[in-house]
């Protein structure tokens, strides 16, 4: 049950696309398609914005996109927004019917 | 509205024992599953287990197995984590998260703080 591996951080300027990685294995990431992603602002608890690699629920804006390739999911971020400077956790469903989390990955908006 | 609202955080010492609860409003609660979900000062989400709509199954990740145990009341619309044999780096914000479709983590709590110190 390791972490899923995300960058510490990374960057963009306002209009700019960015996109986060999120790596697992066979046993989570690779296995199925149940990986989602969050949203956290400091103090605040997680959102939800993608579920199942690549589905938004009700709100999240189409600026943000999930897909998934082998036992690597990425997060997507287009036209960059000065509110989307948030930490972005990445989560996939296990083999042993467990949930493992990514380590997290700090967006800084320039 | 979905309201998730944990309480029986606060300080503990080592090798103690605490026991959370979340109240549940704004949906039916006996029909999902549940899930608690930590998170360490400046560090990242922990998945710490989850429980089925009527408590026949639950998961733990492995660093709480033998140590905490989640429980519910459907009466109650609550939720519960039993945590015993505390050590310091079980100090974190405890949330419980309503679990959904494809096991996304629909809705939140704001958390309760667990400190574990002598």
């Amino acid at each position: 049950q390791s972490a899923l591996t995300q960058p510490a951080s990374v960057s963009g300027s306002p209009g700019q696309s960015i996109t986060i990685s999120c790596t697992g294995t066979s046993s989570d990431v690779g296995g199925h398609n149940y990986v989602s992603w969050y949203q956290q602002y400091p103090g605040k608890a997680p959102k939800l914005m993608i579920f199942e690699v690549s589905n938004r629920p009700s709100g999240v804006p189409d600026r943000f996109s999930g897909a998934k390739s082998g036992n690597t999911a990425s997060l997507t971020i287009s036209g960059l927004q000065a509110e989307d400077e948030a930490d972005y956790y990445c989560s996939s469903y296990t083999t042993s019917s467990t949930q493992v989390f990514g380590g997290g990955t700090k967006l800084t908006v320039l | 509205e979905v309201q998730l609202v944990e309480s029986g955080g606060g300080l503990v010492q080592p090798g103690g024992s605490l026991r959370l609860s979340c109240a549940a409003s704004g949906f039916t609660f006996s029909r999902d599953w549940m899930s608690w979900v930590r998170q360490a000062p400046g560090m990242g989400l922990e998945w710490l287990a989850n429980i089925k709509q009527d408590g026949s199954q639950r998961y733990y990740v492995d660093s709480v197995k033998g140590r905490f145990t989640i429980s519910r009341d459907n009466a109650k619309n609550s939720l519960y984590l039993q945590m015993s044999s505390l050590r310091v780096e079980d100090t974190a914000v405890y949330y419980c998260a309503r679990d959904g479709f494809a096991a996304a983590l629909n809705d939140w709590g704001q958390g309760t703080l667990v400190t574990v110190s002598s």
